[in-house]
């Protein structure tokens, strides 16, 4: 079946550092891949999607690139601030028939001034 | 615009126990999905209610059901409630029941403790 794979955390970074968190899926077909972010006390919410091969995802700095060769989509940015702290999720839909989103475990990022 | 919105936030059960956890969906909104997140693990699909029909549905037990009304808010009802069934569970929602957008919008989740 469908499964996502990331890195775990925590991920403990300075502020303006670079971050990559890794990601890599199995999937049968073509999925739409995505980024959900949970910052503390709040509800999961979508940071960015591709839903094709050579797709980038961007929002708020944050990247993330369809590669279908590697079957991966690696979230990058180029300097976090204090307010990325949060749980990130790589995640995928099949795109069968409803509309099932298959997440990965989660990461950990907390950012030190 | 109303976003989704989870009752109760916080509730603790014995194991035998039935429970019923409530979602209004987003406005506009007319398919809504259920997940379980246990700790420290990513949300697992539970299953998907489209025109007050479910056509989508997780490895979970059929102890597991659900409704949507035509309000298109829903509800999840455990039955039998087992330790593992301890985690915060999340009721997102989408405009279209495909996959071809996948963009989900989620409440902040009911925390079932069973104890």
């Amino acid at each position: 079946g469908d499964s996502v794979t990331q890195m775990e955390g925590p991920v403990t970074l300075s502020e303006e550092a670079f971050l990559t968190i890794n990601c890599t899926y199995t999937a049968t077909g073509y999925p739409s891949l995505f980024w959900y972010v949970q910052y503390p006390g709040e509800g999961l919410q979508l940071l960015l999607k591709a839903t094709k091969a050579d797709d980038k995802g961007s929002n708020k700095g944050f990247e993330a690139t369809y590669r279908k060769e590697t079957t991966s989509f690696h979230l990058e940015k180029g300097s976090v601030q204090v307010s990325d702290s949060a749980v990130y999720f790589c995640a995928l839909s099949d795109r069968r028939g409803y509309q099932k989103v298959t997440f990965g475990i989660g990461t950990k990022l907390q950012v030190i001034p | 615009e109303t976003g989704v919105t989870q009752s109760p936030t916080h509730l603790i059960k014995t194991r035998g126990q039935q429970v019923t956890l409530r979602c209004s969906s987003q406005s506009g909104h007319n398919t809504v999905s259920w997940y379980q997140q246990a700790l420290g693990q990513g949300p697992q699909f539970i299953f998907q209610y489209y025109r007050e029909e479910e056509n989508g549905r997780g490895n979970f037990p059929p102890r597991f059901s659900g409704l949507q009304f035509p309000n298109y808010s829903s509800e999840l009802n455990v039955n039998a409630l087992e330790l593992d069934d301890s985690a915060l569970y999340l009721c997102a929602s989408s405009l279209g029941a495909t996959g071809d957008t996948g963009e989900l919008f989620f409440g902040e989740g009911s925390r079932l403790t069973v104890l």
